[in-house]
């Protein structure tokens, strides 16, 4: 049964600053990894999806990168921005049927 | 354009009420699914479809049943709501699964729905 685990819950750094957030599943044999953003009182907005195949993608100041057989995959922001303060989910692509397994999410705050 | 909609956006209901969630995609997707985020913000799948043929039920009590008249819209009726109910709900949708399992999903904003 696959498990998606984020850490940290929670981070806060000041602004500028290059952050790191983790996520790891148990099950290597993933579909791929998809990454979100949610903003308080919002939906799901989709960041990046890294396929299987895939080690890393990268859009504007994010990067994320994935590691199947450790089982890890990041999400790397450069240069933080105060409109970065986000709850951030990272999902795995579990099956053949499209369902994704969320982990709990780490709630990030870019103090100006 | 919103590409994944949802409506209502807040549901306010007594305990044993029938209720129902309303979604639609014009992103031209087969696949479209059911979540929900419980108050420590959880996410979890609870229905799938492709072309209108349920795909994944994540045991959800029998209350809750999905209908999909069309690839487009996918709604959401639940029975005898409960407390427990209390969450919100989101939509979304994908490119055919068939194509290569894990396309990207796209999100509605969500329907909060509170049982009182």
């Amino acid at each position: 049964k696959q498990e998606v685990t984020q850490i940290p819950a929670a981070l806060s750094v000041p602004e500028g600053e290059n952050l790191v957030l983790n996520c790891s599943f148990t099950d290597s044999a993933i579909y791929n990894l998809q990454w979100f953003r949610q903003d308080p009182g919002k939906g799901l907005t989709s960041l990046l999806l890294i396929q299987s195949s895939q080690r890393e993608q990268t859009s504007g100041r994010l990067n994320a990168s994935l590691d199947k057989s450790s089982g890890r995959s990041t999400l790397y922001i450069a240069a933080s921005q105060p409109g970065d303060s986000a709850t951030y989910l990272c999902a795995a692509h579990s099956g053949n049927t499209g369902k994704l397994i969320f982990g709990q999410g780490t709630t990030l705050q870019v103090k100006p | 354009d919103t590409a994944v909609s949802q409506t209502p956006k807040y549901l306010v209901t007594q305990m044993g009420n029938d209720k129902s969630i309303k979604c639609e995609q014009n992103l031209g997707h087969d696949t479209m699914y059911w979540y929900k985020q419980d108050s420590k913000k959880f996410l979890k799948i609870m229905f799938s479809y492709n072309n209108k043929e349920l795909i994944i039920n994540e045991t959800v009590p029998n209350r809750f049943s999905p209908k999909s008249p069309d690839k487009a819209h996918l709604n959401l009726h639940i029975n005898s709501l409960e407390l427990g109910d209390s969450a919100v709900y989101f939509c979304a949708s994908s490119q055919p699964i068939e194509r290569g399992a894990g396309e990207t999903q796209y999100f509605g904003p969500g329907t909060r729905l509170l049982v009182l």
